[in-house]
């Protein structure tokens, strides 16, 4: 396992209503980053968090909002949810910054259902 | 921004054949390209990855190329297991301007499945 982790597992909503996820990186990790992934598609990026700084955003609406705390710890916001906001939203940790490229490790995800 | 295929959309293999899973990318600047394996209902799991700087690399089974000129990567698996039945997702990805990380690119997935 990754140490990653994501609560809740499982929601369910009905339009119009908001969200919050939530999502516990790795040990030693500063950079949090958010995917949507709709049944049979690969994870689409919604946004990152370095150092509780926004740094890249996806083709989301302003309605998908998040922010980053001090531990490195993150939360996922959707307001004014809408039916195809259905998917499981996972969130991946990376490492310090200063390398090439990082590795992100990926959280089990929360499956989202909105009715 | 970063466009990723991926090729086949589903695969089957008998146990032991080999399987080939093959994807390209847009972006000439993406330097990393990680593969993931993800069983149902579970979470993505990086199973292999490759940097631009190296064409090829293997643990075990698995094995990924890289063609930087071409502009596509391949993953590789040799005999072929049961438990290899998952799919599989290539990502493809560059450092951020600002030095905080990478967002990866996706492909749409490559279901796999090994029969006995």
């Amino acid at each position: 396992e990754t140490g990653v982790t994501q609560s809740p597992t499982h929601l369910i909503k009905t339009r119009g209503q908001q969200v919050t996820l939530r999502c516990s990186s790795q040990s030693g990790h500063n950079t949090v980053s958010w995917y949507q992934q709709a049944l049979g598609q690969g994870p689409q990026f919604i946004f990152q968090y370095y150092r509780e700084e926004e740094n890249g955003r996806g083709n989301f609406p302003p309605r998908f909002s998040g922010l980053q705390f001090p531990n490195y710890s993150s939360e996922l916001n959707v307001n004014a949810l809408e039916l195809d906001d259905s998917a499981l939203y996972l969130c991946a940790s990376s490492g310090p910054s200063g390398r090439a490229v990082e590795t992100q490790y990926f959280g089990p995800g929360t499956r989202l259902l909105v009715l | 921004g970063e466009n990723v295929e991926q090729h086949p959309s589903t695969l089957s293999v008998q146990e032991g054949d080999s399987a080939v899973i093959k994807c390209t990318y847009s972006d000439s600047a993406s330097n990393y390209f990680p593969w993931y394996k993800q069983e149902l209902g579970k979470r993505p799991q990086l199973i292999i990855d490759i940097r631009s700087n190296v064409g090829e690399k293997k643990d075990q089974r698995i094995a990924v190329t890289l063609n930087k000129t071409a502009k596509h990567f391949s993953l590789h698996i040799t005999e072929t297991q049961p438990e290899d039945s998952a799919v599989y997702f290539c990502a493809a990805t560059r450092r951020g301007l600002t030095g905080g990380g990478n967002k990866l690119t996706f492909g749409t997935g490559t279901q796999l499945k090994v029969e006995l």
